[in-house]
């Protein structure tokens, strides 16, 4: 069936490090896909999204990787600081026109100060 | 910018009662706003899809019935539980877009407890 998911359910990272957080999407139709961060007790952030006729996009400190031969997305985060602790999701929209994504999993973070 | 506001973030209420949730785009005009619930430690799964002035459309296994939408407005939408049950305690979240090509952008969720 169609999914998402993710390879890791928990990452745990020294700070300064860098985080490298990865999502798998079965449906090579899906045409954009976005990087969310949920903190305890609070609604998805945006973070970064990516349309599929990318491979990468860069932001601040955050940048989303895309391999559509693999159907691979990455969430790399630079630096990273005690405030990244989080869970990550990422989200698919899954074929154009679609109204509603579909989320992973979800990763938990956990920075080491 | 982009700012949800989802009101109440709290609520505990008895077997029986009818629970009403608020999300508000507060700088844009939320052409689509989508309602989520999550359970602990879990993803987010889409209860319904609703645009602005029109009926909402629920996922499968989603009771229209006991989770009414009203989205009358390009700024405001309601999720109304119905005769809530313990089993409805969960997280509700929603989030809204603009238009067809920009992100959702998410409230803070409203925790639900029912006793």
């Amino acid at each position: 069936g169609e999914s998402v998911g993710l390879h890791l359910p928990t990452l745990s990272v020294q700070e300064g490090d860098n985080s490298i957080i990865n999502c798998a999407y079965s449906n090579s139709a899906s045409d954009y896909f976005i990087w969310y961060k949920q903190e305890s007790g609070k609604g998805p952030q945006f973070i970064i999204d990516i349309r599929s006729n990318m491979d990468k996009r860069q932001g601040q400190r955050v940048t989303v990787l895309l391999n559509k031969t693999v159907k691979h997305l990455s969430l790399q985060i630079a630096a990273t600081q005690p405030g990244d602790s989080a869970v990550y999701f990422c989200a698919e929209k899954k074929r154009a026109g679609a109204n509603n994504l579909f989320f992973g999993t979800g990763t938990r973070l956990t920075v080491i100060p | 910018g982009a700012v949800v506001s989802q009101h109440p973030s709290w609520v505990i209420c008895k077997s029986g009662t009818s629970v009403k949730i608020e999300c508000r785009s507060l700088d844009f005009q939320a052409t689509t706003m989508f309602w989520y619930r999550q359970f602990p430690k879990q993803s987010l799964m889409l209860m319904a899809t609703s645009n602005e002035g029109s009926k909402a459309t629920y996922e499968q296994g989603v009771e229209k019935d006991k989770f009414l939408i009203n989205h009358a407005s390009l700024t405001l939408s309601t999720l109304t539980v119905t005769s809530a049950h313990p089993e409805d305690s969960s997280f509700y979240i929603c989030s809204a877009r603009e238009g067809e090509v920009r992100p959702q952008h998410f409230g803070d969720g409203t925790r639900l407890s029912i006793l």
